[in-house]
């Protein structure tokens, strides 16, 4: 499909991980990005990874590439009740970011 | 520190009103998006500009959107007339386009302005 997918919803308890898969289609972008959006603010980029990588370890992010399948995932490790917020996954086309619909990670203590 | 600024932030209106919304990119940066974010669409990218030109409004609907950059330190997107339908919340990004295969392309959000159309 011509859409970066991703699953709408993830609830997780605190402490826990958080995996957060995407779907990508341009298999030529570069670089490849997770953003976060906070209630009531616009997104902030969090971590990207360059497509030569598989996998790029942040803190508590860790982003694995599947180029093959164009797949990828962001785990949080330890999850905490902050943490709770929508995530963004987005290709680069041309210099245009195209974002997926978001994944709105729940975290109940 | 350098924010993409948006103002205003709320804006309610009557259908029919035209509404104008402005955004402040950071200083120095190349590139300008309008995104309108709803429950049901998500995230959709409405226009581009690179060096003030407009490169892309495919998403942007031309009887009653205009997006503009009068000079380098605004952009303005209008909507005239407005309907209810467009109730939703724009944001303004900005970023530093580089030339290149291997170009990073981030992009700054602004805070966002939440339209209501009654």
């Amino acid at each position: 499909g011509e859409d970066v997918e991703q699953s709408l919803f993830l609830s997780v308890r605190e402490g826990d991980s958080s995996v957060i898969n995407c779907t990508y289609t341009d298999s030529s972008s570069t670089y490849l990005y997770w953003y976060k959006q906070e209630p009531g603010a616009g997104l902030q980029l969090l971590t990207y990874i360059f497509s030569n990588m598989d996998m790029k370890q942040d803190q508590r992010l860790t982003v694995l590439l599947n180029k093959k399948d164009k797949h990828l995932s962001l785990r949080i490790a330890d999850t905490q009740t902050g943490d709770s917020a929508i995530y963004f996954c987005a290709e680069d086309q041309g210099g245009k970011l195209i974002f997926g619909q978001g994944t709105e990670l729940s975290v109940k203590p | 520190d350098a924010r993409v600024t948006q103002t205003p932030r709320h804006k309610v209106t009557e259908m029919g009103q035209e509404v104008t919304m402005r955004c402040q990119p950071i200083l120095g940066h190349n590139t300008v998006f309008w995104y309108r974010q709803t429950m049901m669409q998500g995230l959709e990218l409405l226009a581009y500009f690179r060096n003030r030109a407009p490169l892309d409004d495919s998403g942007m609907p031309k009887d009653r959107f205009s997006a503009e950059m009068p000079d380098a330190t605004l952009a303005t997107l209008k909507i005239q007339p407005s309907e209810p339908r467009d109730s939703a919340v724009y944001f303004c990004a900005s970023g530093l386009a580089r030339t290149g295969s291997s170009s990073y392309n981030e992009q700054f959000f602004g805070p966002g302005t939440r339209l209501t159309v009654l």
